[in-house]
Parts: C-alpha cells; sequence; structure tokens
C-alpha cells in the first residue's frame, strides 16, 4: 500500500511568485494535516480536514497561505506570494478516523530565494 | 507552540549501547506517542502510550508515562546504526491535534 505521496519534493522559487503543494493521503484516511518544519519553530500544524472539510486552520500563518481539499484523495497548499520566511519543509499526514496515529509524507523542502 | 520538550537536544552513543531520552510537557493530555525521523525523511510513528498507562514495549523500545511528573521517556535498547535519527515526542490532547516537541538527535556510532 502506498503511503502518504506529496509533490513536488523540492521547490526552489523567488520571492513573491505562487507555490502549490500536493498531497494524495492514504486510501481510506479522513484525517489530512498539513505541517510546517523549520529549525527555529519545530514542527507545527498549519491546518486540519476531515472528510474534506476544514476544521482547524488556526495554525496558518497568514491570508498569504490557503488550503483545499476538493475530494478525499488529494490536497493542495498554496502560497501566494510567497516570501523568504516560508523556506522550510511542509509536510502532509493522513490518519483514520478514530485512530491517533498520523502518517507523514516525504514531504517538500521549499526554499524561497 | 511547542507542548512536548525533549532532553537532551543531542545523544551519541556506541552501538550496543541504551539511548534515553525524556519528554516533558505542560498541559493535561490523552495520550503521548514517539515518532522518528531519518534525515530528509517524513516522520515515522513508533509508539503511542495512553494517559492510564505507565509503560509500553514494542521490540527493542521501552516507553513510560508519569501523568503526575508530566513526563516521559524513551528507551532504545541495543542501539544499531540504523537507529541514527532525530526523535520526537508528540502530545494529543482532544482527537486530532498533535504537538510536536523539538526533538532529540541520536547518533549512533558504528
Amino acid at each position: 500500500d502506498a503511503g502518504v505521496i506529496q509533490s513536488p519534493r523540492h521547490e526552489v522559487t523567488e520571492m513573491g511568485q505562487e507555490v502549490t503543494l500536493r498531497c494524495k493521503p492514504i486510501s481510506g484516511h479522513n484525517s489530512l494535516f498539513w505541517y510546517r518544519q523549520t529549525m527555529m519553530r519545530g514542527l507545527e500544524l498549519l491546518i486540519y480536514f476531515n472528510n474534506n472539510v476544514p476544521i482547524d486552520d488556526s495554525g496558518m500563518p497568514e491570508d498569504r497561505f490557503s488550503a483545499k481539499m476538493p475530494n478525499a484523495s488529494f490536497s493542495t497548499l498554496k502560497i501566494q506570494p510567497s516570501e523568504p520566511r516560508d523556506s522550510a519543509v511542509y509536510f502532509c499526514a493522513s490518519s483514520r478516523n478514530g485512530e491517533e496515529t498520523q502518517y507523514f509524507g516525504p514531504g517538500t523542502r521549499l526554499l524561497v530565494l | 507552540s511547542q507542548q512536548g520538550e525533549e532532553d537532551p537536544q543531542a545523544l551519541s552513543i556506541q552501538e550496543g549501547e541504551n539511548a534515553t531520552m525524556n519528554c516533558s510537557y505542560k498541559t493535561s493530555i490523552n495520550n503521548l506517542q514517539w515518532y522518528r525521523q531519518n534525515s530528509g525523511r517524513g516522520l515515522v510513528h513508533l509508539i503511542l502510550i495512553r494517559s492510564n498507562e505507565r509503560e509500553k514495549h514494542s521490540g527493542r523500545l521501552r516507553v513510560t508515562l508519569d501523568t503526575s511528573k508530566k513526563s516521559s521517556s524513551l528507551l532504545i535498547t541495543a542501539s544499531r546504526a540504523a537507529d541514527t535519527a532525530s526523535y520526537f515526542c508528540a502530545t494529543a490532547s482532544n482527537d486530532y491535534k498533535l504537538s510536536f516537541g523539538a526533538g532529540t538527535t541520536v547518533t549512533v556510532r558504528a
């Protein structure tokens, strides 16, 4: 069974450009999480979806960040416009309802110049 | 914000030795989980201990939880080079939200 799939694995862009990160959760998982990992702030939860509905977006830094989950097998995290301080590794994770364990994707390493 | 704080920040041991790391947290929890992250990879779930449990084992891993002290420890016995990774504790206070600590970086020397 394939794990959580993220693309791209690496992204280098210039300040002001739009960045779109993609995630395919594990089939059958109802919950999807987007995290950001930096040396300074560690691993932070950005947004949580359950059954494709955003439940908690309190971790989204500002209006430049948006996330969607149009169906059970796909989610995007968009940054527009991007800034150098957005440079980080972004992880997507999924889990089944009723299970506390989260399954992480390999991450997207984003560098904004 | 980070709920869990791991100690030490870094640990270097010889292959075959045991590695112990600790996690302290601030608020009441439903469960506490430990994850491993190899360099450049995502996090992998290792073990979960519930608030009403005191100790749990999984292979070479042993986790303890002391809710009165709001602390947990992870012991890796007979360490191997493949155990070189960062280890994170994550606390869960409700159904979905995990709060991760800053992690302990473990290096196992051959």
